[in-house]
């Protein structure tokens, strides 16, 4: 069974750079398959922010390119987001999650639990 | 980007009756090489995260009970819940994978009524 699962601050000072990491359990990302970021700000919907394969080739939501990484570490079968000069609308839920086929243009069907990220000073 | 826009924005249906959600796609997600609708619909309760039902519009994911169907092609799409169980009490959203950015829905919220 494929489990992922979100960790990292809780809290971010404005203009910093926040850096989550999911760790992937029940999986090998070097198989295959490509990994995201989605966030749900409080009581709204769902963003993609990007996502990213198990070569390191990634694919960015272009509202927030300027300011994302993902990277990928097979090594510890996790895979990374930062996101910089962070402001208050960055606040929200965090969600990794594994695309349902070998390319980027597909469902999610693994989800982790989500990690709230508040930006205050 | 494609813009996916879902009505209503919350409905209220009594338990045993049926729950129709729309999804309407800014252009077409039917990729007409494959003839294949890159569509899927998420379920989320609270505090949790989306759970995928159905993808290719029309799929329904392993596990996901037969009362929920995927129907529609091109722009217009429709989540169906046949007779409403109390736990489906949910938001629902609809993603389209057809292009980058990934889009989602403004979400449903079905109740109890």
């Amino acid at each position: 069974q494929v489990q992922l699962q979100e960790s990292g601050p809780g809290l971010v000072k404005p203009s910093e750079t926040l850096s989550l990491t999911c760790s992937v359990s029940g999986y090998s990302i070097s198989r295959g398959y490509y990994w995201g970021w989605i966030r749900q700000p409080p009581g709204k919907g769902l963003e993609w922010i990007g996502s990213v394969a198990h070569s390191g080739s990634t694919y960015y939501n272009p509202s927030l390119r300027s300011r994302v990484t993902i990277s990928v570490d097979t090594s510890k079968n996790q895979f990374s987001l930062n996101l910089s000069s962070v402001t208050a609308a960055d606040t929200a839920v965090y969600y990794c999650a594994r695309h349902d086929s070998s390319g980027y243009s597909s469902e999610f069907g693994y989800w982790g639990q989500g990690t709230l990220v508040t930006v205050s000073s | 980007d494609i813009v996916m826009t879902q009505s209503p924005d919350s409905l209220a249906v009594s338990l045993g009756e049926r729950a129709t959600i729309n999804c309407k796609s800014s252009q077409s997600v039917l990729y007409s090489s494959s003839n294949k609708n890159y569509l899927a619909w998420y379920q989320q309760k609270p505090g949790q995260p989306p759970n995928l039902l159905i993808y290719w519009a029309s799929t329904r994911e392993s596990g996901v009970p037969d009362r929920f169907s995927g129907s529609g092609s091109g722009t217009d799409f429709t989540l169906t819940i046949s007779s409403l169980q109390a736990e489906d009490v949910a938001v629902y959203y609809c993603q389209q994978y057809y292009s980058t950015p990934l889009t989602f829905g403004g979400g449903t919220k079905v109740e109890i009524k």
